[in-house]
């Protein structure tokens, strides 16, 4: 049982680049989501899926893209990389998104740089 | 709206060191509260967590008191090791009945430094 996987574990871009970071989760969650981690504030809600084909933004969804075409699978694509999304990238799903006492299961995390 | 405000670090102990870690929130209604652990290198990982008033969570020495009327969680410890250096983030998750999903909003975290 592998959890949540993130791949890659480092990423660097030039301005206006382009690329997909990779989340994957065998635990048949139904609920996933991606934060990003910068420092001193804490992690935030970039955009999360309810199940497969449905997803909606959260505080920071500017710059990304999403799409859930299964339940194992949610990427996180950046369409013009833009210094300001030098961050660290987490994943995270759990099985009751809609119930306050769920547990988030985190991936790893993608450390991206954006020159 | 829905806030957490945590002590800055970072902070740094002795090793057998009394541990606390102060967490505040602000939320409408009755929120979850959570404490989330990161080690080096690593994803977050659920420390512990309180659903309800006076509940205490308590998981690998650490414990947490839910506390409506001063609306803390502050995380505490009473021997702290080596290897709980690691960041500590306080989270909560606003209260069931707002209807959708529900989103984790995490406090800034907090960087431990346990030394020999």
């Amino acid at each position: 049982n592998a959890g949540v996987t993130q791949t890659p574990k480092f990423q660097v871009l030039k301005t206006g680049q382009s690329m997909t970071l990779q989340c994957a989760q065998d635990m048949n969650h139904e609920y996933m989501s991606w934060y990003r981690q910068d420092p001193g504030m804490g992690l935030r809600l970039i955009h999360y899926s309810v199940g497969a084909g449905i997803t909606d933004q959260g505080e920071v969804p500017n710059g990304y893209n999403v799409s859930r075409s299964t339940t194992e699978d949610f990427p996180l694509r950046l369409l013009s990389a833009a210094p300001s999304q030098t961050s660290v990238y987490f994943c995270a799903s759990s099985e009751q998104g809609a119930y306050p006492t769920d547990t988030q299961y985190f991936g790893p995390g993608t450390r991206l740089t954006v020159l | 709206g829905n806030s957490v405000t945590q002590m800055e670090g970072p902070v740094t102990l002795s090793e057998e060191a009394f541990l606390t870690i102060n967490c505040t929130y602000t939320a409408t209604g009755y929120p979850s509260l959570f404490w989330y652990v990161q080690y080096p290198g690593e994803g977050l990982q659920l420390l512990l967590k309180a659903t309800k008033a006076d509940d205490k969570g308590s998981n690998k020495g650490f414990e947490a008191t839910y506390r409506k009327e001063t609306t803390s969680f502050h995380l505490e410890k009473g021997s702290v090791q080596v290897s709980d250096s690691a960041v500590y983030f306080c989270a909560l998750i606003r209260p069931f009945f707002s209807g959708g999903y529900n989103k984790l909003i995490f406090g800034a975290g907090t960087r431990l430094a346990v030394h020999p």
